[in-house]
């Protein structure tokens, strides 16, 4: 089955330590995003990648860092600049190519204390 | 620059009762306008979509008429199911263009009780 792979689940980390979340697709989609939810604010971009080896930031970068070495593969760093890094994280992907709909990961969820 | 507005709710129904939840967009052009629904814990997913005016997007008996004189791209179904409980995003991607971002919703909060 095709999709979006989000691990783990739930995270806990204390303050101060960085963090990595992976996202994972076999879609064989060129475009993945990273966007960040809180309660009452709906969805922010955090990252974005177009193609292999490249990446912009996007709302709400400060405090993040990704990478995109392969297609498949987009993983986020939560770093501890982050002021405020608790959150419900979303990894995406989408073909590109004028189809802009987006494969959503399950999520991983992030609390740090 | 492009914005998406709808309410937050929660929106509380009986089931069988009819939904309407409002969505109007900010954008130049014709974007292609997109109605996400989230269940509790999970990712979003795409319910449905319409890339030009006065088309309609349906899916699971859910419908959503693309009105460019409103700027509007309201969800609608006749008759709702407490499996229909979930968040529902409106989004938008512009029409011009290179990278499209999609600018999406507060979303709006549903439960359906039986």
């Amino acid at each position: 089955d095709g999709g979006i792979t989000q691990s783990p689940k739930y995270l806990f980390r204390k303050e101060g330590q960085n963090v990595t979340l992976s996202c994972e697709q076999n879609l064989n989609h060129d475009a993945m995003y990273w966007y960040r939810q809180d309660p009452g604010q709906g969805l922010r971009l955090i990252y974005y990648s177009q193609i292999v080896n490249d990446f912009q930031k996007g709302d709400i970068a400060e405090g993040y860092s990704v990478s995109r070495e392969k297609k498949e593969s987009f993983p986020l760093t939560v770093t501890s600049a982050q002021k405020n890094p608790t959150a419900f994280y979303l990894c995406a992907s989408s073909p590109g190519n004028r189809d802009y709909e987006q494969y959503f990961g399950p999520g991983t969820r992030l609390t740090v204390t | 620059g492009d914005s998406v507005t709808q309410m937050e709710g929660p929106v509380t129904l009986s089931e069988e009762a009819f939904l309407t939840i409002n969505c109007t967009y900010t954008a130049t052009g014709y974007p292609s306008l997109f109605w996400y629904v989230q269940y509790p814990g999970e990712g979003l997913q795409l319910l449905l979509k319409a890339t030009k005016a006065d088309d309609k997007g349906s899916n699971k008996g859910f419908e959503a008429t693309y009105r460019k004189e409103t700027t509007s791209f309201h969800l609608e179904k006749g008759s709702v199911q407490v499996s229909d409980s979930a968040v529902y995003f409106c989004a938008l991607v512009p029409s011009s263009g290179g990278y499209q971002k999609v600018t999406f919703g507060i979303g709006t909060k549903l439960q359906v009780i039986p």
